[in-house]
């Protein structure tokens, strides 16, 4: 199947700081990337949708200000979160899903996840 | 609003029984549905999917099935293992265009 990858990983923060996050399908063009977020023992909820050269559409209760999503490329699309708090603190999870013909099916590919932790 | 409901939400079985897991979600016009993997702390990996024309998929020690006019969906894992433990996650799109929406999930148990 298809790969796509985050970057980074993990990463630690202090509250109030910014958090770029990297998603990028490495050997196919996504023309429409998902950012999903995940908490503790919960399952995964959907935050935005990026089409490549448009903005992003977010989902009710996502605050747009909060989380900028670029996806500027067929290949990359990044989360930044910004003056991140403690309740920020989750699992982000991107998905990519390949531009196929009619007669084709839209698999979504995800990446391995990032672990935000912010104190 | 399209929503997947998965019970039970945590199992635990010995070794070597073959299991079932349910999932059921309330818009049977669905595009696909793809059930994945969980392990703690880490992302997904996709077990098998099925396009709303067919009623199931095989890999493995893994069936899952589809019945999309009772908006269900089983996931039947034969001769369990204890490296089978983990979250198993149901997700359904109701069109090409639209994002896999996910149920809770199970959190399986094998105990050797």
């Amino acid at each position: 199947g298809a790969v796509v990858s985050q970057h980074p990983s993990w990463v630690i923060c202090k509250s109030g700081t910014s958090v770029k996050i990297e998603c990028r399908s490495l050997d196919f063009q996504a023309t429409t990337m998902f950012w999903y977020r995940q908490f503790p023992k919960q399952s995964l909820m959907l935050m935005a949708t990026s089409n490549e050269g448009s903005k992003a559409t977010y989902e009710q209760g996502v605050e747009k200000d909060k989380f900028l999503i670029n996806h500027a490329s067929l290949t990359l699309s990044t989360l930044t979160v910004t003056s991140a708090h403690p309740e920020d603190s989750s699992f982000y999870i991107c998905s990519a899903r390949v531009r196929l013909g009619p007669s084709s099916y839209n698999e979504q590919f995800f990446g391995p996840g990032t672990r935000l932790t912010v104190l | 609003k399209q929503e997947v409901t998965q019970i039970p939400a945590a199992l635990s079985v010995p070794e070597g029984e073959n299991l079932v897991l349910n999932c059921s979600f309330t818009d049977s016009a669905i595009y696909n549905l793809q059930w994945f993997r969980q392990d703690p702390g880490k992302g997904l990996t996709s077990l098998l999917l099925i396009q709303s024309s067919q009623r199931e998929q095989t890999s493995g020690r893994l069936n899952a099935s589809l019945d999309k006019s009772s908006g269900r969906s089983t996931l039947y894992i034969a001769a369990s293992q204890p490296g089978d433990s983990a979250t198993y996650l149901c997700a359904v799109s109701t069109s090409g265009n639209t994002p896999l929406v996910f149920g809770k999930g199970t959190r399986l148990s094998v105990i050797a």
